[in-house]
């Protein structure tokens, strides 16, 4: 079963603050967040692992509630390279056999100057 | 360096037509994937291959086949397309925590 994502969808201006949460009905043993722009693959940005801190990558972090299954990215001070559709993974375990990465249904965002 | 390598890129088939999606990975992973975009549906899990030999279905496997016959290739199948099997197709692989994907496969049924 997929994760749900919320928002679907979000537009903001530059230089404002966005975050897009991700929730899954099952108890997950890590969080996978990628970003996909228009006609490209989808890229990976970070991974939080149970038990885990919270992440960062360049103005982007996230943290992950393994009690309440859910994650959150945080997008501060927005850029407009950061225009694109947010994907987040989840999996049950880690390493051989474990690996069924799921992806949630996205939220696109739109930077406006 | 490849990455990861699909092909085609591009293809149109006609309902009923048969076809097989190429996947190739050069980075010696173990796990790797099949997914499928559509709008508003996000990437949804055809098939998972956790090593060579070895597949799993995912959440929408249903009209589809796979095949990972050694630790470099894993292969969709379309035995009989149906219009609804038009999407963007995605093979992903995997060693430990970040997933690498292909450009896609664009598919069309008519």
């Amino acid at each position: 079963q997929q994760p749900v994502q919320s928002p679907q969808a979000v537009i903001l201006r530059e230089g404002e603050d966005a975050v897009i949460n991700c929730s899954s009905s099952k108890a997950l043993y890590s969080v996978h967040w990628y970003r996909q722009k228009h006609g490209e693959a989808p890229v990976f940005l970070m991974i939080l692992l149970k038990g885990g801190e919270q992440k960062g990558h360049e103005k982007i972090s996230a943290s992950f509630n393994e009690k309440k299954q859910q994650s959150s990215l945080y997008l501060t001070a927005s850029q407009l390279s950061y225009s694109g559709t947010y994907f987040c993974g989840t999996e049950i375990g880690l390493g051989f056999g474990n690996e069924k990465l799921t992806f949630g249904t996205g939220t696109r965002l739109t930077i406006i100057p | 360096n490849a990455g990861v390598t699909q092909t085609p890129k591009f293809q149109v088939l006609k309902t009923g037509q048969s076809m097989t999606l190429q996947c190739a990975q050069d980075m010696n992973h173990n796990s790797m994937y099949w997914y499928r975009q559509d709008p508003g549906m996000g990437l949804r899990l055809i098939y998972y291959s956790a090593s060579e030999g070895t597949t799993d279905k995912g959440e929408v496997p249903n009209g589809y086949n796979v095949s990972r016959l050694n630790k470099r290739e894993f292969s969709l199948r379309l035995e009989s397309a149906a219009p609804s099997q038009t999407s963007v197709y995605f093979c992903a692989s995997r060693r430990g925590t970040e997933a690498f994907f292909g450009q896609g496969t664009r598919l069309t049924v008519v």
